[in-house]
């Protein structure tokens, strides 16, 4: 299957600091990448879709503001967790699809964010 | 709201056992199933995939969907302690937009 990358695979970071995540397709161009989080014991839930060279469509209830999406080529989208705090621990899973029409998903290795 | 269900399980089968895990969803014009397999810390690992009704058979692995009922379902044969995990089914309705995943189903196969 096609490979998605992410980086890191764990932080720890401080309340309040912000924390960038990266995801980049390696062997493929990816024009929409999704970005979901995974509390413990909890499916994945979507948090946005983000969409090369425009803004990113985010799920309800997920705060824009806090959650910073950037696509900005097809190879690479960023999310940085601004003003970061405990409950903001979580699993943070990055997919991208292969090409359009295309539904499967391939996802990223994931992110343990720990925020203390 | 569109959902996707499963039994959360656990589901215990002794290795070398049939596992089955069950999935139902509730928009009736999704037209692409899915599952994957998840360890304790991993992200998910895409291992089947079905779009039409019927069978559809990869290994140890059978996917079988029926669009009528709404249902999507995974054979695991001859079970292994390697197949312990998370399954978590996912569905997709229009191309281009995120799968909708279910809470997933815990399989412990034992040796």
């Amino acid at each position: 299957g096609a490979v998605v990358s992410q980086h890191p695979s764990r932080v720890i970071c401080k309340s309040g600091t912000s924390v960038k995540i990266e995801c980049r397709s390696l062997d493929f161009q990816a024009t929409t990448m999704f970005w979901y989080r995974q509390f413990p014991k909890q499916s994945l839930m979507l948090m946005a879709t983000s969409n090369e060279g425009s803004k990113a469509t985010y799920e309800q209830g997920v705060e824009k503001d806090k959650f910073l999406i950037n696509h900005a080529s097809l190879t690479l989208s960023t999310l940085t967790v601004t003003s970061a705090h405990p409950e903001d621990s979580s699993f943070y899973i990055c997919s991208a699809r292969v090409a359009t029409g295309t539904a499967e998903a391939f996802f990223g290795q994931g992110t343990r964010l720990t925020v203390v | 709201q569109k959902e996707v269900e499963q039994n959360s399980g656990p589901l215990s089968v002794p290795e070398g056992a049939i596992a089955s895990l069950n999935c139902t969803y509730s928009d009736r014009g999704s037209q692409s199933f899915f599952w994957y397999r998840q360890y304790s810390g991993k992200s998910p690992e895409l291992i089947m995939s079905i779009y039409s009704n019927g069978d559809k058979e990869d290994g140890r692995f059978t996917a079988q969907l029926n669009k009528a009922s709404q249902y999507v379902s995974l054979l695991i044969r001859d079970s292994q302690p390697s197949d312990s995990a998370t399954y978590l089914c996912a569905v997709n309705s229009q191309a281009g937009t995120a799968l909708i995943f279910g809470k997933g189903t815990t399989l412990s196969v034992s040796s």
